[in-house]
């Protein structure tokens, strides 16, 4: 099975700094890649899949990229609603799998 | 709009059973993949099962291999988690999501969108 090793697991920033998650895949999985926002009391939002495509109406300071099996998530300029929990995910046709997550505080 | 949203969360105790309902509206519900992910409090996601469009196949995580059967009614929009012999360490807020695809350049990836707001299991004596 897949694992997805993501780093760090925590991270204090302040607005406006430039913040950066990755994940790293245990073989290749190609863009299959997807990245979520959860915050406390909602449901997991989706930021990213395809490994770099952007969703509908998510800001443009997030962005994703792939260099072979690791992926990098960006948040360029955090914003206070930027404070959450960010995972990586795998879907194949049968298995799922999340990274461990990225819980990112106010310094 | 497209929502889910989940009910039938409850206090149970352990070797109880319980059932999970997901109700589906503003899309083609026999149309995707769906699936149930739990968050245990303080913890990260866990995928707990997928089922495909017409329920013809169906996938767990090994930890609720046996106890835990995911179903559908296309008919009614709803998504189902049928838990029994539960355990402690089932206690966890229960999301079902819908699985989204795509192919480009000959590669496909999935992903989940929307999710529900999450149903609360907690499994205590």
């Amino acid at each position: 099975d897949i694992q997805l090793t993501q780093s760090p697991s925590f991270l204090s920033a302040s607005v406006g700094d430039r913040v950066t998650v990755t994940c790293r895949a245990s073989q290749g999985i190609s863009t299959s890649l997807a990245w979520y926002q959860h915050k406390p009391g909602k449901a997991p939002e989706v930021l990213i899949y395809g490994a770099s495509i952007l969703q509908s109406g998510v800001p443009s300071r997030f962005s994703g990229i792939r260099s072979g099996t690791q992926f990098t998530l960006t948040i360029s300029g955090l914003q206070p609603e930027d404070f959450a929990t960010y995972y990586c995910q795998h879907v194949n046709s049968y298995l799922v799998t999340f990274g461990g997550g990225t819980k990112v505080d106010i310094k | 709009e497209v929502q889910l949203v989940e009910s039938g969360g409850d206090l149970v105790q352990p070797g109880g059973s319980l059932r999970l309902s997901c109700a589906a509206s503003g899309f083609n519900f026999s149309s995707y993949w769906m699936s149930w992910v739990r968050q245990v409090s303080g913890k990260g996601l866990e995928w707990v099962a997928n089922i495909h469009q017409d329920g013809s196949e169906k996938y767990y995580v090994d930890s609720v291999k046996g106890r835990f059967t995911i179903s559908r009614d296309n008919a009614k929009n709803s998504l189902y988690l049928q838990m029994n012999s539960l355990r402690v360490e089932d206690t966890a807020v229960y999301y079902c999501a819908r699985r989204l695809g795509n192919c480009s350049g000959g590669y496909c990836y999935n992903w989940f969108d929307p999710w529900g707001q999450g149903s609360l299991v907690t499994v205590s004596s």
